[in-house]
């Protein structure tokens, strides 16, 4: 089956980047993209982008394109999700998910990790 | 832009029938997965592919298409099934995954 293993807290300044990392345990990454979504506190999914991991194509979310970049490590077996130009409005617990995607229009996320906590405070 | 409606609470007595209701113009050519968030933790997948059931999901989940409009179905709702339930669709205009607002299932 596999999870996804995220670590817990960020802190950022505003204008400041941060990177979220996902490590794949029990499968190999490059079987199946990975994608984000975010979640900001009390508010619903937000899909951010996602990326296929064994030749590296990227598919960002209008809202996020030029300021995010979605990288993958496969020694390592990790996914990485880089957001620039942090705001306020960026606070969000950020999620990776494994993607699967079945026909021409049916995605899904059959596994999420427990989510990484991006504060954004001055 | 595309979007995917869903009503924000849902109350139903234990036991009872729970049905909660994501609709979308587009909703027709995408299949619809649905996920299930309790507080604190991460979303989980409870139907995919409009009506299936993932291993371990517990039989009184179901998932049903009409048109233009998903429903998840929880028959016999149990106090842990209290949870947020988002539904999620592919929308090929846009080449972008999208999710419903999210509706607040409350058994009592």
């Amino acid at each position: 089956q596999g999870q996804l293993v995220q670590a817990g807290v960020d802190v950022k300044k505003p204008g400041a980047s941060v990177k979220v990392s996902c490590v794949a345990s029990g499968y190999n990454l490059k079987d199946f993209p990975i994608s984000w979504v975010r979640q900001a506190p009390g508010q619903g999914l937000e899909w951010m982008g996602w990326i296929i991991v064994y030749n590296g194509n990227t598919n960002y979310a209008q809202k996020f394109q030029g300021r995010v970049t979605m990288t993958t490590d496969t020694i390592t077996n990790t996914a990485y999700m880089e957001l620039g130009s942090l705001r306020f409005d960026d606070t969000a617990v950020y999620y990776c998910a494994r993607q699967r995607h079945d026909y021409s229009n049916n995605y899904y996320f059959d596994s999420w990790g427990q989510g990484t906590l991006v504060t954004v405070s001055s | 832009s595309y979007e995917l409606t869903q009503p924000p609470s849902v109350s139903v007595s234990p036991g009872q029938t729970a049905s909660i209701t994501c609709s979308g113009d587009k909703l027709g050519i995408s299949y619809v997965s649905w996920y299930q968030q309790k507080p604190g933790q991460s979303p989980v997948m409870v139907i995919y592919q409009d009506t299936s059931r993932p291993s371990g999901i517990r039989e009184r989940f179901s998932g049903s298409t009409s048109g233009n409009t998903a429903t998840l179905t929880i028959s016999g709702t149990q106090t842990m099934d209290e949870a947020d339930y988002y539904c999620q669709a592919w929308d090929i205009s846009n080449v972008s995954i999208i999710f419903g607002g999210g509706t607040r299932l409350t058994v009592l």
